[in-house]
């Protein structure tokens, strides 16, 4: 059965502080997507990146990174030089291609507080 | 904007009763799902739908059933309410599925389901 933790339940930063969110997955699957959406106050899910499970590079997006190792099937995320805007619950998400359907799989969330 | 309508934004209803949201997908997706979170089960997937016809369902309990029609809308019909139901309810979307690929689910607004 897959599964996702994130360890972290809330984290509170100044403004332009890195933030770096955990997430470790479990799977059985060796094809597998995992997944970053962010909630914002306003309630939304916010679609942010998505990565195979062949895909090991680590890249940048403006101001988002993340750092994918499957030795250790962890898939953080960095948010760089934080801004107030950034303030939101985020949830790290697993999806196994082999799977009939495409449900993901969330984690419990992780509240970053972004203070001016 | 993701693009994917949700109706209505909130409901108050009373136990026993029955209650119908309704979620318009992304102009061009096949694939609509049905997510609820909850305070203590988090973001948990209920069930997906391809083109008119049930793909994958997870923990959705019998009281509730879902479909999606002709015009791709779906709609989750939750009855016998209970007041655990009380939840904020999401629908997604995404294109239609690949083999091997796990399409990006593009998330609505919510439904936020208050149970009195």
């Amino acid at each position: 059965a897959q599964k996702v933790t994130q360890a972290q339940t809330e984290i509170s930063v100044v403004e332009k502080e890195d933030v770096t969110l955990d997430c470790v997955y479990e799977t059985r699957d060796t094809t597998y997507y995992l997944f970053w959406y962010k909630q914002p106050p306003s309630g939304e899910l916010v679609f942010l990146i998505r990565r195979n499970s062949f895909d090991e590079q680590n890249e940048i997006s403006g101001r988002y990174s993340w750092n994918f190792q499957k030795s250790t099937s962890s898939f953080n995320f960095t948010i760089t030089a934080s801004q107030v805007v950034d303030s939101a619950v985020y949830f790290c998400a697993l999806s196994e291609a082999g799977a009939a359907g495409n449900k993901l799989t969330f984690g419990g969330g992780t509240r970053v507080l972004v203070k001016p | 904007d993701s693009g994917v309508t949700q109706t209505p934004k909130h409901l108050i209803t009373a136990t026993g009763q029955r209650v119908t949201l309704r979620c318009s997908p992304r102009s061009g997706d096949l694939s609509v799902y049905w997510y609820q979170q909850s305070l203590d089960q988090g973001l948990q997937f209920l069930i997906q739908y391809y083109n008119g016809e049930e793909r994958a369902k997870g923990n959705i309990l019998e009281r509730f059933s879902a479909q999606q029609f002709p015009d791709l809308h779906s709609e989750l019909n939750l009855s016998s309410l209970e007041l655990g139901d009380s939840a904020l309810y999401f629908c997604a979307s995404s294109v239609a599925p690949q083999p091997g690929v796990q399409n990006i689910q593009y998330f609505g607004a919510g439904t936020r389901l208050s149970v009195l």
